[in-house]
C-alpha cells in the first residue's frame, strides 16, 4: 500500500525567508512518480512537478526547488525568498506506474501562510 | 485551450436529494479520475474512467455513489440521496493516458448537503 506523509500540518514564514516543506512517501514498486501541487485559497488544484523514480537529480524552477531522496523516502520542497501569493496549500503526491493503478495518493497537505 | 472543466462550481443539496456532478476533460484526454476532499483533509481518490470504462473503483463508497464517463459527453458523479457527510469539494482530473502521467485537476464541485 502507498501512503504520503506530511508531518508540517501549518507552516509560516515572514516574507522574503526561505521555506522547505518535506514529504516522506512508503511504495513497494520500484517505479512510480511523486508530484507536488499547490492549492490557493481559491480552491483550484495547481500542478507544480513530477518526478520519476530513476530520476534523482534536484530540480529548481525559479524560486522553486525541489530534493529528491530514495535513500531516505522524501520529495521535499523549498521555497526561496517567500511571497505573500505562495500562501497556500501543499500537497505531496505518488503514483504508481501501473497501468490502471494511476491513481494519486496524497499527502494531508502543508498549509503554508506567508506573513508580508 | 480549455483546461478541466467541472459543473456546477457550488450544489447544495438537502438530505436525500440527488447530486449529480459533471467533468469534462481537458481536450485530447480519455482519462478521468475523481477524488474528495473533506474540510480539512487531503485529497482520496474515488475512481479512474477511460470512455465507457471503469478502470478502478477501488475508492467509491459502496452504496449510493455510482461514476460514468460515456463515449460522448462528460464524466458523470453520482450522489444519490445525500448525507451531511457527503459534504465535501469533488475533483475531477483528466490525463492523456497511462504513459503520461500529469493529471490536470478542475476547479472542483463543492457541495453542501443541508
Amino acid at each position: 500500500a502507498q501512503k504520503v506523509t506530511q508531518a508540517q500540518t501549518e507552516i509560516s514564514v515572514v516574507e522574503k525567508e526561505d521555506v522547505t516543506l518535506d514529504c516522506v512517501y512508503e511504495t513497494r514498486d520500484t517505479t512510480y512518480y511523486l508530484f507536488w501541487y499547490k492549492q490557493p485559497p481559491s480552491g483550484e488544484l495547481v500542478f507544480l512537478i513530477r518526478r520519476n523514480s530513476f530520476d534523482e537529480q534536484n530540480e529548481i524552477s525559479g524560486r522553486y526547488s525541489w530534493n529528491f531522496q530514495k535513500s531516505t523516502s522524501s520529495f521535499n520542497f523549498t521555497i526561496t525568498a517567500s511571497q505573500v501569493v505562495d500562501s497556500a496549500v501543499y500537497f505531496c503526491a505518488l503514483s504508481e506506474a501501473n497501468f490502471g493503478n494511476e491513481k494519486l495518493t496524497f499527502g494531508t497537505g502543508t498549509r503554508l501562510t506567508i506573513i508580508p | 485551450n480549455a483546461g478541466v472543466m467541472q459543473n456546477p462550481r457550488h450544489l447544495v443539496r438537502r438530505r436525500g436529494q440527488e447530486a449529480r456532478l459533471r467533468c469534462s476533460p481537458m481536450k485530447g484526454h480519455s482519462h478521468v479520475y475523481w477524488y474528495r476532499q473533506l474540510p480539512e483533509e487531503g485529497l482520496k481518490f474515488m475512481v479512474y474512467l477511460q470512455k465507457e470504462n471503469i478502470i478502478d473503483e477501488s475508492g467509491m463508497p459502496k452504496e449510493r455513489f455510482s461514476a460514468e464517463f460515456p463515449k460522448e459527453g462528460p464524466s458523470i458523479l453520482r450522489i444519490q440521496q445525500v448525507v451531511r457527510g457527503d459534504s465535501a469539494a469533488y475533483f475531477c482530473a483528466s490525463s492523456l493516458g497511462q504513459t503520461v502521467y500529469e493529471q490536470y485537476f478542475g476547479p472542483g464541485t463543492r457541495l453542501t448537503v443541508t
